[in-house]
Formats: structure tokens, sequence, C-alpha cells
């Protein structure tokens, strides 16, 4: 069974600038998250999709972060502009569970690295 | 606010020699506690859940164990292949959706 998929592994950008990062779940997982995980830190949830809804987007930096889930498969995560304090490894994960249902089982991209400079 | 702290933040073992890791959590009305391995360039590889104190879990050399505040995993006669970053998560409190909130980790080295 393939895993979850993600694109580039690894962008560095200057502040200022804009990245898209993508993700391609396990096949039949209907809930997403995506998970930023900075240098030392355990990952901490920007947004979670359940199909191509959001279920919450709380933690999300709206003003510069954005995110989208097409037909309830692939998503990407944006940033624009992107800041000195964005650098970090964002992770994609996935779950056959809906939300509000056992959730501790995710499974996880390699994740994409980016620093901003 | 739902926390979890896990202890040490390093650690490093000679290869044959036994160790605990340690997770202790605050929230109201846990609904379960679960472990990850995350080796370096990788996302989290989950491990185990644990739902209720007293509970345990085994899986080759790790065994994770649950008490009312705390998680404990015992690493066994550790090899060089178990040097990882182990981490900690808990499901939010609140009602609704689960999220996890993850600890910031244990990092294990296992020397040969």
């Amino acid at each position: 069974e393939a895993g979850v998929a993600q694109s580039p592994r690894y962008k560095i950008i200057e502040k200022r600038q804009s990245v898209a990062f993508w993700c391609n779940p396990i096949s039949g997982h209907a809930t997403l998250y995506w998970y930023q995980q900075i240098l030392g830190q355990g990952p901490k949830l920007l947004i979670q999709f359940q199909n191509n809804g959001v279920v919450d987007d709380s933690q999300l930096p709206k003003d510069r972060f954005s995110a989208e889930r097409l037909k309830g498969v692939d998503s990407t995560l944006k940033i624009q502009p992107a800041k000195l304090e964005d650098s970090a490894v964002y992770l994609c994960a996935s779950s056959p569970y809906p939300s509000g249902g056992f959730a501790g089982e995710l499974f996880f991209g390699e994740g994409s690295r980016l620093t901003v400079l | 606010e739902d926390q979890v702290t896990q202890s040490p933040e390093a650690l490093r073992l000679q290869e044959g020699e036994s160790s605990s890791l340690n997770c202790s959590y605050t929230v109201s009305g846990l609904r379960g506690l679960f472990w990850y391995r995350q080796d370096p360039g990788k996302g989290p590889e989950f491990l185990f859940t644990l739902y209720s104190a007293g509970e345990e879990k085994e899986k080759e050399r790790l065994k994770a164990t649950l008490t009312k505040k705390e998680s404990f995993l015992h690493i066994t006669a550790p090899k060089p292949e178990d040097s990882a970053t182990y981490l900690c998560a808990v499901p939010d409190s609140g009602a609704g959706s689960y999220q996890l909130t993850f600890g910031k980790g244990t990092k294990l080295s296992v020397i040969p």
C-alpha cells in the first residue's frame, strides 16, 4: 500500500516569497491533516480536513497560510508571504477515521522542509 | 490548556542498556495516549495506543504503560536501530473532532 506522498521534499525561499506544498494521502483516507514541526518541537496541527471540508483551522495563520483539498483527495498548503519563523517541516498525515472518531493512528508523509532566508 | 511533557529531552544508552522514557500529560477526560517514533528526515510512525490506566502494549523491545498522569515507554536491551525520537501525543480534551497535541519528544541514541 502506497504511503502518504508529499512534495517538494525541500524548499528554500527568501522571506516575503510564496511557496506551496502538495500532499496525496493514502487512498480511501477521508481525513487529512497538515502539521508544522519546528526543529526540536513536536508536530503542531495547522488544519484538518474531512473529505474536502475543513473541520478545524483554528491554528492556521490565515493572514499568510491557506490550504485546500480538492475533490476530497489531494491537498495543497500555501504560504504567502513567508516569514523567517515559517522555517519548519510541513507534515501531511491521513487517517481512515472520520473526524470525531478514533484518530490516534495517523499515517504521516516524509514532510516538506522549508527554509526561509 | 492541554499539555504534554516528555522527559528526558535526550537519552544516550549503550547497546543492551535498558531504560524508560516518560510522558506526563494534563488533560481532562483522557481519550487515549499515543506513542510515535520519528527517524531523522521522516514523518512520525505510529507505535501504540493506550486508553486506560494500567494498560500495557508491547512491540519487540518496546513496552508502553499508562497511569492516570503519565505514560512510560520502556526499552529493553536496545539496539542501535532503536535510535530515533519518540513522541507521545494526546487528543485535545475539547468536544468534537480529535486533534492530537504532541510532546517535544525524547531523542534516543543507542551506541554500539
